[in-house]
């Protein structure tokens, strides 16, 4: 069936980084674009990032601009989000999410958390 | 576009009718709005789109609609499994953003 799998989160400490991977299966990939989406704890929904279908093109929340990139390996169905200076606001459950009609998130991941602490 | 949902918490009864708002602060196309669902410990799940088309096994209990810039997700007569945070989103305007939730709890 359509799956999204995240992988990668843990506690780290303000300043280091981390790799996210979102594993995916049940539909053709690379015909998708795809996003992160990531909540805090306790509160609302806040988007990070979208790469297009093709890989050509990227954006991202100004909050996490020049820290975070998103990326995607069509040859393996996975989609990555590396995140470089970590900072305590960034301690959220990190949800990948397909995306149609340029912006309707249809399937979600579970989520994995990340959580940046001294 | 900042998107406010209103209220912040709805207390209500199984059977009763849930009117949910979200006000867009600038022209959102009613393309470009979705309402997910969320329960405690779960992802998301789209709801509607395009501001009143249910996505796919979504009952017809649920239903939205516009007026200029206010949006509304009504739910016709609450179910147990309906108690949950429901977010408005717009994409229509990057970044993409979402309202701040609705809690609809059970009186």
């Amino acid at each position: 069936q359509v799956q999204l799998v995240e992988s990668g989160g843990g506690v780290v400490q303000p300043g280091r980084s981390l790799r996210l991977s979102c594993a995916a299966s049940g539909f053709t990939f690379s015909s998708y674009a795809m996003h992160w989406v990531r909540q805090a704890p306790g509160k609302g929904l806040e988007w990070v990032a979208v790469i297009s279908y093709d890989g050509v093109s990227e954006d991202y929340v100004d909050s996490v601009k020049g820290r975070f990139t998103i990326s995607r390996d069509d040859s393996k169905n996975t989609l990555h989000l590396q995140m470089n200076s970590l900072r305590v606001v960034d301690t959220a459950v990190y949800y990948c999410a397909q995306s149609t009609a340029g912006g309707v998130f249809d399937i979600w991941g579970q989520g994995t958390m990340v959580t940046v602490s001294s | 576009i900042v998107l406010t949902q209103s209220p912040g918490t709805l207390s209500l009864s199984p059977g009763e009718r849930a009117t949910l708002s979200c006000r867009a602060s600038q022209t959102v196309s009613s393309t470009y709005l979705a309402w997910y669902q969320q329960k405690p410990g779960q992802a998301p799940r789209l709801l509607i789109y395009g501001a009143s088309s249910r996505a796919t096994g979504i009952p017809d209990r649920f239903s939205g609609s516009v007026s200029g810039t206010d949006f509304t997700l009504t739910i016709s007569r609450l179910e147990p499994e309906d108690f949950a945070v429901y977010y408005c989103q717009q994409f229509g305007t990057s970044p993409l953003t979402f309202g701040g939730g609705t809690k609809v709890e059970i009186k």
